[in-house]
Order: structure tokens, then sequence, then C-alpha cells
């Protein structure tokens, strides 16, 4: 079983709704990840927290905005999303070795649908 | 030139076979480099870190070629089980990992 929890796993959501995906992980890593994926690519980064503070935005819509209420948590909130927004959305942690992530550990993901 | 560059397959081979995964990255200033596996609709897990003296799992070995920016894995004896998307991951530092476009693998009985 994978040590990062996601939730919910599916969301269906409209054009005008407000939504969240939550994030927790216990291993006590201090970097966590938001990843977006479509099917048949690969992850791609959308946003890194370290030791709580937004550390790296790639150019996201202000749609999407990240939070991380404390070390073992992450959100994203979601509003006024697009069709083309629908896709797995990946959470990730590592340990900070402050040269680089080591490996990623994975949630199992959460699948949105936005009609 | 895209960062991290896999041949994207689909691979086919039979149940036994001995295959081959190459990628190549063009930060040659990259630190760290693994293997994960992704199977279908499911997240992607670390199969293997890659190491400049090369390293072996089982049936998984993987090589670094820091000069020529190359990165392999070789799965020998292939099972059905096997069959996944392998993406190639590589960090130039710092928390910006990136995957390659992952190469797909279909081992048939």
């Amino acid at each position: 079983d994978t040590e990062v929890t996601q939730t919910p796993k599916h969301l269906v959501m409209g054009m005008t709704n407000k939504k969240s995906l939550k994030c927790e992980q216990h291993m006590g890593h201090r970097a966590m990840y938001w990843y977006k994926q479509k099917a048949k690519k690969p992850p791609e980064l959308m946003f890194v927290y370290s030791y709580e503070k937004l550390s790296i935005n790639e150019s996201v819509p202000s749609r999407f905005s990240p939070e991380c209420p404390n070390s073992s948590l992450l959100n994203l909130h979601l509003h006024a999303l697009q069709p083309e927004d629908s896709a797995l959305y990946l959470c990730a942690s590592s340990q900070d070795h402050g040269y680089d992530t080591g490996e990623l550990f994975f949630g199992e993901g959460s699948r949105l649908t936005v009609l | 030139r895209k960062e991290v560059e896999q041949d994207p397959g689909p691979f086919n081979v039979p149940e036994g076979a001995t295959v081959a995964f190459n990628c190549t990255y063009s930060n040659s200033a990259s630190q760290s480099f693994f293997w994960y596996r992704q199977d279908c609709r499911k997240e992607p897990k670390l199969l293997m870190s890659v190491y400049s003296s090369g390293n072996e799992d089982g049936r998984f070995t993987a090589q670094l070629n820091r000069a020529s920016q190359y990165i392999s894995l070789l799965i020998r004896d292939s099972k059905l089980s096997d069959s996944a998307t392998y993406l190639c991951v590589v960090n130039p530092g710092g928390f910006k990992t990136i995957f390659g476009a992952g190469t797909r693998l279909f081992v048939k009985a």
C-alpha cells in the first residue's frame, strides 16, 4: 500500500464548482508535490512545497490553488476549471536532501473529470 | 531537444525474452537518475535508482553513462507481470525531477 494517501480517488465537477483534492503523508518528508498526468503522457510538475513553503510553481493557471497546512498535508483547491483540466492528479513526497529530491513517493492519484 | 528522451515503443516481447530500454538526457549537470514503473491507471513507483557503477536488482540491471548522457534498463527473463510503462527520470538538482515520456512494454505468453 502507498504511504501517500490521496482523496478523493475520483472527482467529477462542473466548470463553476469549487472542490479540493487532499494529500497526506506520514513519512516525515519535508517536500511535497502536485503533478498532473494526462493519458499516455508522463507526469508534469505543477507545484512543490518545501518545509511548508511554496518552492516551485510551474506557471500553473490560478484556477489551481495549492495549500500546505502542515508538513503532512497538501491540498489543491480547484475553481472554474476547464474540460481540458481533466486528468489524473498525483501527489508525491520526498526527503529534502538539499541537493536533489531522491526517490519520489506517489499517492494513487485523484482522477478528475471536468464537465 | 527534450530534456529526457525515451523510445516510446511499444515493445512487444514473449515471456522469457531480454529487453533493453534506453534514455538520454540533455543536462550534463544532472545529479540523480531513476527508473520508475507505471501500471495502467496507477501511480508511478520506483523500480530502481541508477548509479555510475551500474546496479542490479534480480532480473533488472540499470546502467549510467555520464559521458554520453545515457541511461539504460535491461530486463532479463521477462514475465507477464513486467508489462507496464517504464519511465526514465532525471533530477538535475533541486526539486525539478524530469520524467521521460515512458516506454511501453507488453510481455506476451
